[in-house]
């Protein structure tokens, strides 16, 4: 079965920290994995998409690193903001579909 | 607009009623994605479309469920007999073939209330 899990679950920091966020996944045997931010009431909005063949993407204070043979990918966020609040998703293309993790919620403190 | 459009933005609907849901995908995406996001739940995939291909239906819970694409293009979800447990946020995406980065991109997704 083909599952996808964001640990932790919940996340409260202080502005200016570092973070990680942790997505693992059973089936290596994927397309491309991408992350997602999703605002309170709001859709998703696309972050770094990383292809099978990729073991990283960079774009402003976001790396997110994927390594295929562990089932593991982590999304870093520098020098965190309030505004980087909300809920970011992790989603694994198999096929036809994206199967998503059940995200992890940030919230940074200012 | 450039992006992926959905319509309506909320609905609330009697139990039993019928209920139509669009997307419009991004122009020249062939690849077209519904998602359910239930209340403290992920998302739950439900079909896809690609192109001219058989649609990927293995998502779809129960079989008041249908969706179509006119044209490879327009979305409509429908949901017949509504019940209160498909109260959820309907999410559509789409992305270009996957000989290009498919990322996917989403809209703001349609809140249905089942009343």
């Amino acid at each position: 079965k083909q599952e996808v899990t964001q640990i932790p679950a919940a996340l409260s920091v202080p502005e200016g920290e570092n973070l990680v966020l942790n997505c693992s996944f059973t089936d290596s045997a994927i397309y491309n994995l991408q992350w997602f931010r999703q605002d309170p009431g709001k859709g998703l909005t696309s972050l770094l998409l990383i292809q099978s063949s990729q073991r990283e993407q960079t774009s402003g204070r976001l790396n997110a690193s994927l390594d295929k043979s562990s089932g593991r990918s982590t999304l870093y966020i520098a020098a965190s903001q309030p505004g980087d609040s909300a809920t970011y998703l992790c989603a694994v293309e198999y096929g036809n579909k994206l199967v998503f993790g059940a995200g992890t919620i940030l919230r940074v403190k200012s | 607009g450039a992006g992926v459009s959905q319509s309506p933005s909320n609905k609330v609907t009697e139990k039993g009623k019928d209920v139509e849901l669009r997307c419009d995908p991004i122009s020249g995406h062939t690849a077209l994605y519904w998602y359910r996001q239930s209340l403290g739940q992920g998302l739950e995939f439900l079909i896809y479309f690609q192109g001219n291909s058989a649609p990927d239906k293995s998502g779809l819970p129960s079989d008041r469920f249908s969706a179509e694409r006119t044209g490879g293009s327009v979305s409509t979800l429908t949901i017949q007999r509504t019940q209160q447990e498909d109260s959820a946020v309907y999410l559509c995406a789409s992305s270009l073939d996957r000989g290009s980065p498919p990322e996917a991109f989403f809209g703001q997704g349609t809140r249905l209330t089942v009343v």
